[in-house]
């Protein structure tokens, strides 16, 4: 069971243009949700990370967007960069709260094309 | 912030052979620490939780004996893949819940030949 569909599976974006990846959720419970962005052969790295008392959080040319009713959260990265090409993926606490694991969507490997 | 550190980056190891991998939070005690394995292209997939002083829960499909864990402080969890095979040649990182959100160490490829 998926408690975490995430798509697209990749995306390529010009150089200056917004990326946009989502997320859909099923665990009414989860109560932290976090992006993470990921290099070959290094360990995923936190972003940006919403709660769900807020329906939209920016820190610099990231943003999260978050849908409690639709259950749906995105990231947006304004201004794409070369930089930026890596794996994002999303990702949530399996049981909401404490000590819990997270559990992860599959992953978008964003491109950004000069 | 909260810091994970995770040795070694890179092993390679002849296929029957054991290899242990460290995890130390640096600057929090983590008395959780959860250890994932990710293929090539794939995402995160959590094999087990470790909980300092007493045992760990293991994911279904993941053999306990086969990989074993231990935490024996708040600062350090390891991962030994005994009797390695090629199969399970891998990415594995540990994480754990520190400061406002989740941290992650660099990673352990493993390569079984």
């Amino acid at each position: 069971q998926q408690q975490v569909k995430q798509s697209p599976q990749s995306l390529i974006v010009q150089k200056g243009g917004i990326s946009i990846i989502n997320c859909a959720y099923e665990n009414t419970a989860f109560d932290y949700f976090p992006w993470y962005q990921q290099f070959p052969g290094k360990g995923p790295a936190l972003l940006i990370a919403i709660r769900p008392d807020v329906s939209e959080k920016k820190e610099g040319r990231f943003t999260i967007s978050f849908n409690k009713s639709a259950k749906q959260f995105s990231l947006h990265i304004m201004d794409s960069q070369p930089g930026d090409s890596a794996t994002y993926f999303c990702a949530a606490p399996r049981w909401g709260t404490g000590n819990t694991p997270l559990v992860f969507g599959k992953g978008t490997r964003l491109s950004v094309i000069a | 912030g909260a810091v994970v550190s995770q040795h070694p980056s890179r092993v390679i190891c002849k296929s029957g052979t054991s290899v242990k991998i460290e995890c130390r939070s640096l600057d929090f005690q983590a008395t959780t620490m959860f250890w994932y394995r990710q293929f090539p292209k794939q995402s995160l997939m959590l094999m087990a939780t470790s909980n300092e002083g007493s045992k760990a829960t293991y994911e279904q499909g993941v053999e306990k004996d086969k990989f074993l864990i231990n935490h024996a402080s708040l600062t350090l969890s390891t991962l030994t893949v005994t009797s390695a095979h090629p199969e399970d040649s891998s990415f594995y990182i540990c994480s754990a819940r520190g400061g406002s959100g989740y941290t992650f160490g660099s990673g352990t490829r493993l390569t079984v030949v």
